[in-house]
């Protein structure tokens, strides 16, 4: 079975902190994701990666970064903590290809900024 | 634009049958996805279309038509652990598997 595991359950941060949140899978997988999941507005793609240290902007990447240095590892990094990124974060990894190659999801962070 | 619509909640008895659709218009499909996510947990994979029909795994089946950009996920003879959130999501052919999800269907199941 894939395992893609997520750092922590549960973080609180300060506003201005800077926050690291950690995934790692151990299926090889070429592609990783980080997603944020927040109520009536269901997941949204913040950035996602494709081999190691190639990164791509998702659809809302402003005040995150992330870092691919191995395979393994995908690393999302909030610059200066803001409340409105209070909200539960997921990562994600596939294989490459076409056909039926479903993404692989971690338990979740669920993030608060105070 | 992208844009994919789901109903936010539906209810159903233990038991029953019940439809959750979903309807999609973009462009550039390479296939549907259909996630289950029960309250706290990740996401876990139920189903992938990528031709016109019904693909049928047990007690859910998933069904696509590509000319009329619509979906849904059938849930046959409900439990009650079948309560849970029912995501739709929809892959790009330009590669990287990447997804765009709609807001959830969330299913209460009721004895």
């Amino acid at each position: 079975d894939v395992k893609v595991t997520q750092s922590s359950r549960y973080l609180v941060k300060r506003t201005g902190e800077k926050v690291f949140l950690e995934c790692v899978q151990d299926m090889d997988h070429e592609n990783m994701f980080w997603y944020r999941q927040d109520p009536g507005l269901g997941l949204r793609l913040i950035y996602f990666s494709y081999d190691v240290k190639m990164k791509e902007k998702g659809d809302i990447p402003e005040g995150y970064s992330v870092s691919r240095e191995k395979k393994e590892r995908f690393s999302l990094i909030l610059e200066s903590a803001s409340t409105n990124q209070t909200s539960m974060y997921l990562c994600a990894s596939s294989s490459p290809g076409v056909g039926n190659q479903p993404q692989h999801f971690g338990d979740g962070t669920r993030l608060s900024i105070l | 634009g992208q844009n994919i619509d789901q109903p936010t909640e539906m209810t159903a008895t233990e038991g029953a049958i019940v439809q959750i659709n979903c309807t999609y218009q973009t462009s550039g499909f390479n296939g549907l996805f259909w996630y289950q996510q029960h309250a706290g947990e990740a996401p876990t994979f139920l189903s992938y279309n990528v031709l016109d029909g019904l693909e049928e795994k047990g007690r859910f089946s998933s069904f696509l038509s590509r000319s009329k950009g619509y979906s849904y996920l059938l849930l046959k003879e409900l439990q009650m652990k079948d309560s849970a959130s029912y995501l739709c999501a929809f892959m790009f052919s330009g590669g990287y598997n990447k997804l765009i999800f709609g807001a959830g269907t969330r299913l209460a199941v009721h004895p």
